[in-house]
């Protein structure tokens, strides 16, 4: 059974770096048919697309975020990692990552989500 | 420009039925969309995806409960006989070049 799990800081400061590692099980991030990505949910938010990237290194951005926003990959530690510079408040929200697959672009499995606030 | 829309609400009574709606922006009819539920302090959940045609793929574990269908540029979430854990928000996704799209999310009351 494919595993995700979110980890790092649970709090940034204002105009610092947010660094996220998603940790894959069951699975390989270097597997030809899937994406991995990030997805966000702010309080009493809906869920928000961040990026995504391919196991030869492409990715794609959602271009609110795409001046701030860096994914990138292990694949000899079977995991992925999110950066995300210059946050402020706006940017505190559960982060997911999550599989998505290559074909249809839609999400089949994602991570219990990890809280990071953004406060000084 | 990809967008999904969907109801921000619904509610039906413990052990009747309920019809969730995405609807898709003009241009895009044709994309295949996955439904996720999310309950309270959980993570999301893959329910299906789901095509133009009605044809729909489920998750792991996904109870016969929950079913999709299509019509022109409407997908639809149907639950039946709903239970109390059904309570959640339901999003839509779909995709396009390069970007991945979410609904803005139906979040349903079991009565």
């Amino acid at each position: 059974q494919l595993q995700l799990q979110e980890s790092g800081p649970g709090l940034v400061r204002p105009s610092e770096t947010l660094s996220l590692t998603c940790t894959v099980s069951g699975g390989s991030i270097s597997n030809s048919n899937y994406n991995w990505g990030w997805v966000r949910q702010p309080p009493v938010k809906g869920l928000e697309w961040i990026g995504s990237i391919y196991y030869t290194g492409t990715t794609y951005y959602n271009s609110s975020l795409k001046s701030r926003v860096s994914i990138s990959l292990d694949t000899s530690k079977n995991h992925f990692s999110l950066r995300l510079s210059s946050v402020t408040a706006a940017d505190t929200a559960v982060y997911y990552c999550a599989r998505d697959d290559l074909l249809t672009g839609l999400i089949d499995y994602w991570g219990q989500g990890t809280l990071v606030t953004v406060s000084s | 420009q990809l967008v999904l829309t969907q109801s921000p609400s619904a509610s039906a009574s413990l052990g009747a039925s309920v019809k969730l709606t995405c609807s898709l922006s003009s241009g895009h009819r044709s994309n295949a969309i996955a439904w996720h539920q999310k309950q309270p302090e959980k993570g999301p959940r893959f329910l299906m995806k789901l095509n133009t045609d009605g044809s729909h793929n489920k998750g792991d574990g996904i109870p016969d409960r929950f079913s999709g269908s299509s019509s022109g540029a409407e997908r639809y979430l149907t639950i039946s006989s709903l239970q109390s854990e059904d309570e959640a928000d339901y999003y839509c996704q779909t995709w396009g070049t390069g970007i991945r799209v979410f609904g803005g999310g139906s979040k349903l009351t079991v009565l």
